[in-house]
């Protein structure tokens, strides 16, 4: 059964620093690994899709990466504002959970002005 | 191009009642999936359509159920309320393979009292 850690919990951060989300998942047997952003109360918005034999992935200020023998994921903020605040999400493809999405609990991030 | 949407946005029902939840995916997608989201936690999925048929289930009760129409857009109905169903309902679409990108709604939040 495939599980999906996400640490931390919980980040603070000043406004303008660089910080990294990690992502662990039990079962290396993946297609995809998707970071998503969660405003309180809301759904999902699609961050980054990183295929299984893709290294990393780059949407401006955002760069994840995908370690899949190691079954590790890194979410990388550059230059954080207080608009990044929010929840972020992990979720795996794969891994004996065919088409399902298997998510981890999420980290809460805070970038104080 | 209109993205998920899903209706209704709030719902407040009763122990023991019945309730239909809706979801239209985002053009150009055929297959629509159901996750059930509790406060704190990641979220779970219930299952997937695609082509009218429920083709993968998560660890859910059969009191849940699902549909989708020729037009693809899709039901979860929740038989038998219990206090433990309250929680944020999201539907996510996207292509039918397992390389693709799912895209979310902005979520139903039930609360059943």
């Amino acid at each position: 059964k495939q599980e999906v850690t996400q640490i931390p919990a919980a980040l603070s951060v000043p406004e303008g620093e660089n910080l990294v989300l990690n992502c662990s998942f039990t079962d290396s047997a993946i297609y995809n690994l998707q970071w998503f952003r969660q405003d309180p109360g809301k759904g999902l918005t699609s961050l980054l899709l990183i295929q299984s034999s893709q290294r990393e992935q780059t949407s401006g200020r955002l760069n994840a990466s995908l370690d899949k023998s190691s079954g590790r994921s890194t979410l990388y903020i550059a230059a954080s504002q207080p608009g990044d605040s929010a929840t972020y999400l992990c979720a795996v493809m794969g891994g004996g959970s065919n088409y399902k999405l298997t998510f981890g609990k999420g980290t809460l991030l805070t970038v104080n002005p | 191009d209109a993205g998920v949407t899903q209706s209704p946005t709030h719902l407040i029902k009763t122990r023991g009642q019945q309730v239909t939840l809706r979801c239209s995916p985002k053009s150009g997608h055929d297959t629509v999936s159901w996750y059930q989201q509790a406060l704190g936690q990641g979220p779970q999925f219930i299952f997937q359509y695609y082509e009218e048929e429920e083709r993968q289930r998560g660890n859910f009760p059969d009191r849940f159920s699902g549909h989708q129409f020729p037009n693809y857009s899709s039901e979860l109905n929740v038989n038998a309320l219990l206090l433990g169903d309250s929680a944020l309902y999201l539907c996510a679409s996207s292509f039918p393979g397992m390389n693709t990108e799912a895209f979310f709604g902005q979520g139903t939040r039930l609360t059943v009292v």
